[in-house]
């Protein structure tokens, strides 16, 4: 158990359809990282916060966008979902920027 | 941009003996850390091990060590005494150690299936 918590574990939506996927870092991790992992893409970054600031961007959609609360847990917002929006996203935390990051169990989004 | 390849999509061996997976990456920075992670059937990504740049020191963690040669910029992980729980796909990975206000994402390769057969 890496103390990265993820939810939901599964989540099935049709097209179009708007979701959330949450994040809780390790305790004391200030950073927060979400990746993409698809058959064809592997694993792809999209979005770094810091201490509650966006610090990077990847290969993120417009229609993907995410937030770090004070509390420091993050969410993923995916909206007008395609089938190619079907992937397993994982969170990531680590104690600074350039540290080891501690991956979540993952959300397995599927699209209809 | 940094890179990281893993030339050997899949890979087998016996219960028990040795085998050694490789990575090779580009980057025209100096220091970094680079990681395998380990992917089980779970999907679950498990850190394996993890190695500063600056460090001549091969790290080891157990039954997994690695061969890091940062002039060839090649960081290979040997298993020893392969177990049947070691069957999942490995990934190398490649961190920056400073990029100002920029970014500190993982740079994965593709990954290395590994099956261990008792």
């Amino acid at each position: 158990d890496s103390g990265v918590t993820q939810t939901p574990k599964h989540l099935i939506t049709a097209t179009g359809q708007r979701v959330t996927l949450r994040c809780s870092p390790r305790s004391g991790d200030l950073s927060v990282y979400w990746y993409q992992q698809s058959l064809d893409q592997g694993l792809q970054f999209l979005i770094h916060y810091y201490n509650g600031e966006e610090r990077a961007k990847g290969n993120i959609l417009e229609r993907f966008s995410a937030q770090q609360f004070p509390d420091l847990h993050s969410e993923l917002n995916l909206s007008s979902l395609e089938l190619g929006d079907s992937a397993l996203y994982f969170c990531a935390s680590s104690v600074s920027r350039a540290d080891t990051q501690y991956f979540g169990p993952g959300t397995r989004l599927t699209v209809l | 941009a940094q890179t990281v390849t893993q030339s050997q999509p899949e890979m087998s061996v016996q219960e028990a003996e040795t085998v050694t997976l490789s990575c090779t990456y580009d980057t025209s920075e100096s220091n970094y850390y680079l990681f395998w992670y380990k992917q089980p059937p779970s999907r679950q990504m498990i850190l394996v091990i993890r190695q500063e740049a600056y460090k001549q020191q091969n790290a080891t963690e157990n039954r997994f060590s690695v061969n890091f040669q940062k002039a060839a910029k090649s960081f290979s992980l040997k298993i020893s005494d392969s177990q049947l729980g070691d069957t999942a796909m490995y990934f190398c990975a490649f961190l920056i150690a400073y990029s100002g206000a920029g970014s500190y994402q993982l740079t994965f390769g593709k990954g290395t299936k590994l099956s261990v057969i008792p």
